[in-house]
């Protein structure tokens, strides 16, 4: 099966705790996107990758930081959360170098709730 | 199978005519939105909806959870609308997590 796995679902935690957002794609694709949406409804990029390289790197802040391994996986990871962090992450990917033309394949989304 | 399928998958307008976008969903849901996105991965807001239709200068968005579709409508299309459209569905019950439509690619010509 070919698609955007994203790990957990959910995850519910506490102020100032570090979690780890895992994405994997078996599209073949080079592009990967991590999005931040929140209780606004909002869909916000926050970065993206081609082939392992950053090239976009939205303004958010330090302690979030992605972690790409090849360019199947693309990682979050947030250092010390914070309330405000509380929203659906959403990786995607897409074939080629993230054009308007191209199209985006979903995760399934992570749920993350700071306590 | 999907739960949101989304039609077309690619669609070139003349300038100054117009279309419809559709997704079906599989599954009854609660709301839907709609987004464009841009050349550096951003996809921006276009229509929320939980029921009815709402309209936005040259676009129309409609939303029947329980005929289990939405449309999406572009009138008098610019060059500018040109990128790719995706319709987002948020399921009944549970917590919110939307669920992606495969997008539309719209590509307006002169």
């Amino acid at each position: 099966e070919t698609a955007v796995f994203q790990t957990p679902n959910y995850h519910v935690t506490q102020v100032g705790n570090e979690v780890s957002f895992n994405c994997k794609q078996t599209l073949g694709h080079d592009t990967m996107y991590w999005y931040k949406q929140d209780s606004k409804k909002l869909l916000k990029i926050m970065f993206s990758y081609n082939n392992k390289q950053l090239i976009v790197n939205e303004t958010v802040p330090r302690r979030f930081s992605p972690q790409s391994s090849d360019k199947a996986h693309l990682n979050l990871r947030i250092k010390s959360v914070e309330p405000e962090d509380s929203a659906v992450y959403l990786c995607a990917s897409s074939f080629g170098t993230g054009g308007a033309a191209e199209t985006l394949y979903f995760g399934s989304g992570t749920r993350l709730t700071v306590l | 199978g999907d739960q949101v399928e989304q039609s077309p998958s690619a669609l070139s307008l003349h300038e100054g005519t117009g279309s419809a976008l559709r997704c079906n969903f599989t599954t009854t849901m609660r709301a839907v939105q709609w987004f464009r996105k841009n050349s550096r991965g951003s996809l921006i807001n276009l229509f929320y909806l939980a029921s009815g239709t709402k309209e936005n200068g040259r676009l129309k968005s409609a939303f029947d959870s329980k005929e289990r579709y939405s449309t999406l409508h572009i009138r008098d299309a610019q060059l500018e609308d040109s990128g790719t459209y995706f319709c987002a569905a948020e399921a009944a019950g549970g917590n919110y997590k939307p669920t992606f439509g495969k997008g539309t690619s719209l590509v307006v010509h002169p």
